[in-house]
């Protein structure tokens, strides 16, 4: 069965250091979204994207965030200058729509700890 | 605001019994759907069950089966057969069709299935 996968599984950086986060949603699908879980807290959302341009974005997604499809499969999440509060877990998702009866489909996260 | 609330924020169960989680939401919103996704404790995020607001009749997926109630604005997940492996972080999200493409989420419940 399909998934979406995410690498690396765990990233450890330096406060204030760039970090790329990346992700191959599922192959025939065109709609990809980023999340992040901080520890014991509930899922937020933070961007979704479409035929190269973000579609929408929370309040969360900053001037620090970018997000980039340089490929045909990959998905990047890109944090400009790591700030503590920036340790979540991050999970990719993909759906084949946007929103209607299509169901955002998930990767298994990246654990990124701002040290 | 729009908002889904999990009031439980653990439950427990023994294997072969049924269990109900419960998942309320706020919105003024006609179109919308409703899910729910596992979260083991090894972080990834599984899709289960979803739920159209105009669908009429009660969404089920194997062991899975949502009780939607429109008019008291629940979603409630309920699992019959808890099997231990069903122990795990289980999510409730609704997404407002006319708004974007955003899962909205609960703060989640903890099922623990014993033997």
């Amino acid at each position: 069965e399909p998934e979406v996968t995410q690498t690396p599984s765990h990233q450890v950086t330096q406060m204030g250091q760039e970090v790329i986060l990346r992700c191959v949603p599922i192959s025939n699908h065109l709609y990809f979204y980023w999340y992040r879980q901080i520890l014991g807290q509930k899922v937020e959302f933070l961007v979704s994207f479409y035929n190269n341009e973000i579609s929408e974005k929370s309040e969360i997604f900053d001037d620090q965030f970018s997000v980039e499809r340089p490929d045909g499969s990959n998905f990047t999440l890109k944090i400009r200058s790591t700030k503590l509060e920036d340790s979540a877990m991050y999970f990719c998702a993909s759906s084949e729509l946007a929103g209607g009866r299509d169901t955002q489909y998930f990767g298994p996260g990246t654990r990124l700890t701002v040290l | 605001a729009q908002k889904i609330t999990q009031t439980q924020p653990g439950m427990f169960v023994q294997e072969k019994e049924a269990v109900t989680l419960d998942c309320t939401y706020d919105t003024s919103d006609q179109s919308y759907g409703l899910f729910w996704y596992k979260q083991p404790s090894s972080g990834e995020m599984i899709f289960l069950i979803y739920q159209g607001s105009y669908d009429e009749q009660n969404a089920t997926e194997g062991r899975y089966s949502l009780n939607f109630q429109k008019a008291r604005k629940s979603a409630n997940l309920v699992i019959s057969a808890s099997q231990l492996g069903d122990s795990a972080m289980y999510f409730c999200a609704m997404i407002l069709y006319q708004a974007g493409t955003a899962l909205i989420f609960g703060k989640g419940t903890t099922l623990s299935v014993s033997s």
